[in-house]
This record gives C-alpha cells, structure tokens and sequence, in this order.
C-alpha cells in the first residue's frame, strides 16, 4: 500500500530555531513530491516541488531534500518566525494513472515568541 | 491571476439531505481534483477530472457520491443522503495537465452534517 506517514504530529520550538519536519514514504516509484502549509480554516499553500529526478529545491528560508532510495524527504526551515506557526503537510504524487497526491496527515508547527 | 474558488465556504445540513458543492479551477487548467479532509484521517482523494476522459472515481467512498464537470471547467461534487460522517471539509484542486503537475488547491468547503 502506498502511504506517506509524517513524524513528528507536533513540534513546538521558540523563535530563531532552525527545525526540520520529516516525510517518509512507501514506494520509492514516485513521480515528484510537494510540500504544503494549511494555516486554520484555511485551504493548502504549496511551499515546495521535487521532481522525482531533483534531491533538492529552495525557496527563501526553506529547503526540501528528497532522498528516493530511503522513502525520505525532509523540510528544513531557518530561522523560524512566529509567522511560520501552521501545519505542514507532505504529499506525494506515484507513478500512475491518475496523478492524485497521496499525503500524510501533517505534522503542526508552533513558533513561540 | 485568479486561483481556484469553492462555494460555499461552509455548510450545515440535516442527516439524510442532499448538499452540492462547486469548485471553479483557475482558468486553463484541464485536471481537477476533489478531496476530503476529515479528522483523523487526514486528506484522502476521491475524484479526478481530465479533460474529456472519463474521470477516475476510484476515491470515492460509496455511491453516494457523485461528480460532474460540466465544460471542462466548473465542477460539481454531490453527497445524497449525508451521513455525520460525511462531515468534513472537502478540497478541489487544479492543475495543467503535464510536467509538473503541481496541484494548486482551494480554501475549501467545511461540511457539518447534523
């Protein structure tokens, strides 16, 4: 079964740390990888894409590796703002048909002042 | 440019009614996706639209559930008979159809079944 599973479920860190949220995944056939913000009551932001040929993408104080032979994908963030409390949520698309995303249930970051 | 729209932001309906949901894709897109976030559960996919073909209805939990896309464009997402367990908030998303792929969804619609 192709699964994607997000660990930790919640991290709480103050200001100014520099964290990383993990992904990891069943099926190494993936197509590519997206990385999304979901902030409360609100819908999904794409932060991040890697191709299933890429190991790596940046954006600003963010960056996604992808690291296929291991099922792992991992999301740094630096220097962590309060701005950047939201849940995390990791998704990705396998080699098939239908090109759903398949993701995992999220991890919830808090940035404490 | 405009992104993907869903009305409405919210709805409550009874046990046992009907509910339709609608899901406007950002101009051009040709695939549109549906899916459901529930508590729990985490986002699961339920439907997929591709241009003219026929649409993968391979998420979709049971048979009352229903989509259409109507013109290649504005699609609409159906529940007959609402179970509280249909309660959750249902996502569409849109995307071209070709390398990258990349889903761009919208703010969703928050079901509560009473």
């Amino acid at each position: 079964k192709q699964e994607v599973t997000q660990i930790p479920a919640a991290l709480s860190v103050p200001e100014g740390e520099n964290l990383v949220l993990n992904c990891s995944f069943t099926d190494s056939a993936i197509y590519n990888l997206q990385w999304f913000r979901q902030d409360p009551g609100k819908g999904l932001t794409s932060l991040l894409l890697i191709q299933s040929s890429q190991r790596e993408q940046t954006s600003g104080r963010l960056n996604a590796s992808l690291d296929k032979s291991s099922g792992r994908s991992t999301l740094y963030i630096a220097a962590s703002q309060p701005g950047d409390s939201a849940t995390y949520l990791c998704a990705v698309k396998y080699g098939g048909s239908n090109y759903k995303l398949t993701f995992g249930k999220g991890t919830l970051l808090t940035v404490n002042p | 440019g405009a992104g993907v729209s869903q009305s409405p932001s919210n709805k409550v309906t009874e046990k046992g009614k009907d509910v339709e949901l609608r899901c406007d894709p950002i101009s051009g897109h040709t695939a549109l996706y549906w899916y459901r976030q529930s508590l729990g559960q985490g986002l699961e996919f339920l439907i997929y639209f591709q241009g003219n073909s026929a649409p993968d209805k391979s998420g979709l939990p049971s048979d009352r559930f229903s989509a259409e896309r109507t013109g290649g464009s504005v699609s609409t997402l159906t529940i007959q008979r609402t179970q509280q367990e249909d309660s959750a908030v249902y996502l569409c998303a849109s995307s071209l159809y070709g390398y990258p792929y990349e889903q761009y969804f919208g703010p969703g619609t928050r079901l509560t079944v009473t």
